[in-house]
């Protein structure tokens, strides 16, 4: 069974803070994919980011980053000089084997405090 | 944008009344899912599709069924609505490149059942 582990339920910050956030996943595939999902308070999911087992690079778009450890079973996202447009619940997902289905964490509320 | 589109977007009903949700894509994509969010629990799989008539099981399946008779509509009917079923309902497709499948979702359903 697959399972992803986002342990923190709510961050809050100031702007221009950098702030991390981090997953966690258990998988018994040999090739999966992770990703991560902005929801804002508008409600709609906006994919951020899709990261290949294969693929240990990290990855860097703008202010965003994300750390992809496959000895830690970790995928980590990091905001740089967050800005209060940041504030969403962020999701990080799984997917692996047939039929591409996802498995989601719960969830971080990241709010962005001006 | 994955042109997704999802019918209707909010509902109210009533205890034991049947109700069906519509998802519609334009992009001829041959994985569609059900997902519903609810808080504490992130997303949660129901039914998917894998194309024309051909659907399996989610984690969360019991009470709800599905149809595909068309590549475009996957439809979610919930036979008999209980009030465990209010929640957020999101379709999905996924979507295919070079470098794997990417999953991206519609606008969301906000079902109550009083």
């Amino acid at each position: 069974a697959q399972k992803v582990t986002q342990a923190q339920t709510e961050i809050s910050v100031v702007e221009k803070e950098d702030v991390t956030l981090d997953c966690v996943y258990e998988t018994r595939d040999t090739t999966y994919y992770l990703f991560w999902y902005k929801q804002p308070p508008s409600g709609e999911l906006v994919f951020l980011i899709r990261r290949n087992s294969f693929d240990e690079q990290n990855e860097i778009s703008g202010r965003y980053s994300w750390n992809f450890q496959k000895s830690t079973s970790s995928f980590n996202f990091t905001i740089t000089a967050s800005q209060v447009v940041d504030s969403a619940v962020y999701f990080c997902a799984l997917s692996g084997g047939s039929n591409y289905k996802l498995t989601f964490g719960k969830g971080t509320l990241l709010t962005v405090n001006p | 944008d994955a042109g997704i589109t999802q019918s209707p977007r909010h509902k109210v009903t009533e205890t034991g009344t049947p109700v069906t949700l519509r998802c519609h894509q334009t992009e001829n994509h041959r994985y569609m899912y059900w997902y519903r969010q609810d808080p504490g629990h992130g997303l949660r799989l129901i039914h998917y599709s894998y194309g024309v008539k051909d659907t399996d099981k989610g984690e969360v399946s019991d009470g709800y069924s599905v149809s595909r008779s068309k590549t475009e509509d996957f439809l979610l009917t919930l036979e008999s609505a209980t009030s465990s079923q209010t929640s957020v309902y999101f379709c999905a497709i996924s979507e295919s490149n070079l470098v794997g499948e990417t999953q991206y979702f519609g606008p969301g359903t906000r079902l109550l059942v009083l």
